[in-house]
C-alpha cells in the first residue's frame, strides 16, 4: 500500500480554519483519498474521502492536488471538540478492503 | 443510531489466561476488522472479514491470536495465552465495503490490561 507523510502536530485558534496537509507521493492511480480521526479516548470516526475532485460535507473539505500527490483536509471553522489525531489514508478501489492507519497529525485547538 | 458495540470495555487479566473480545457489527455491512492501538505502534490492523470470510490475518500473531465470525452479528478476537505485551486497546469496525471506497465504523474499542 502506498505510504502517506503528515506533520506530527499541528495547533490552531478556536473559529479559525486549520489545513492539514497529507503527502502520498506514490499514490497510484486506483487510490482513494480517505481521513480519518481519532477523539481522545474514542474509537476513529470518519471524516472524508475523495478520487480526483475536491469534495465537501458537513465536517470538512477535501482538496486533492492536480497530480494526486497530496491532499488537503480543511476544517472551516476549528472548535475545541475538533481536537483529535488526524490521520490520512490511501485505500485501492479494486483491491483493497483495508485501512492502514499511519502515525497522523495531532490537532491541538486553542481558545 | 446503528453503531458497532463492543464487550467488554475494560479487561485486565493474568498473563497466560485466554481473553475473547466480541464485537457486534452493524447490521448489513459485509466488512468486519480488527485494529490494535498502543502508544508505540499506533493502530495496526490485525484481521479483516469479507461476508464472514477471513481474507487477511497476516498482521496478527498466528500463535496465541485466532478471529472468527461465528455468525453476521458476532465477530471475535481471542488471545491464548495472553501476555503483557498485549496490552493494548482492541478496535472493531465495520462497513459496507466496496470499490467506492465506503467508510469503515468503529467500535468504542476493548482497553486490555495483561499483568
Amino acid at each position: 500500500d502506498a505510504k502517506t507523510t503528515q506533520p506530527n502536530s499541528m495547533e490552531s485558534n478556536e473559529e479559525e480554519p486549520v489545513h492539514l496537509p497529507c503527502n502520498h507521493s506514490t499514490i497510484s492511480g486506483t487510490d482513494y483519498i480517505h481521513w480519518y480521526r481519532q477523539l481522545p479516548s474514542q474509537g476513529p470516526e470518519y471524516v472524508i474521502h475523495g478520487l480526483t475532485s475536491n469534495v465537501n460535507n458537513r465536517m470538512a473539505s477535501l482538496a486533492i492536488a492536480e497530480d494526486r500527490k497530496s491532499s488537503t483536509l480543511i476544517l472551516h471553522r476549528a472548535t475545541l471538540r475538533d481536537a483529535a489525531v488526524y490521520y490520512c489514508i490511501l485505500r485501492d478501489r479494486n483491491t483493497g478492503n483495508q485501512f492502514y492507519f499511519g502515525t497522523g497529525t495531532s490537532l491541538t485547538v486553542i481558545p | 443510531d446503528a453503531r458497532v458495540t463492543q464487550t467488554p470495555r475494560h479487561k485486565v487479566t493474568e498473563m497466560g489466561q485466554e481473553v475473547t473480545m466480541r464485537c457486534q457489527p452493524i447490521l448489513g455491512h459485509n466488512t468486519v476488522f480488527w485494529y490494535r492501538q498502543t502508544m508505540m505502534q499506533g493502530l495496526e490492523l490485525l484481521a479483516y472479514f469479507r461476508n464472514r470470510a477471513p481474507l487477511d490475518d497476516s498482521g496478527m500473531p498466528k500463535d496465541r491470536f485466532s478471529a472468527e465470525m461465528p455468525d453476521a452479528t458476532l465477530a471475535t478476537l481471542k488471545i491464548q495465552p495472553s501476555e503483557p505485551r498485549d496490552s493494548a486497546v482492541y478496535f472493531c469496525a465495520s462497513g459496507l465495503i466496496g470499490t467506492s471506497g465506503t467508510e469503515a465504523f468503529f467500535g468504542q474499542g476493548t482497553r486490555l490490561t495483561v499483568v
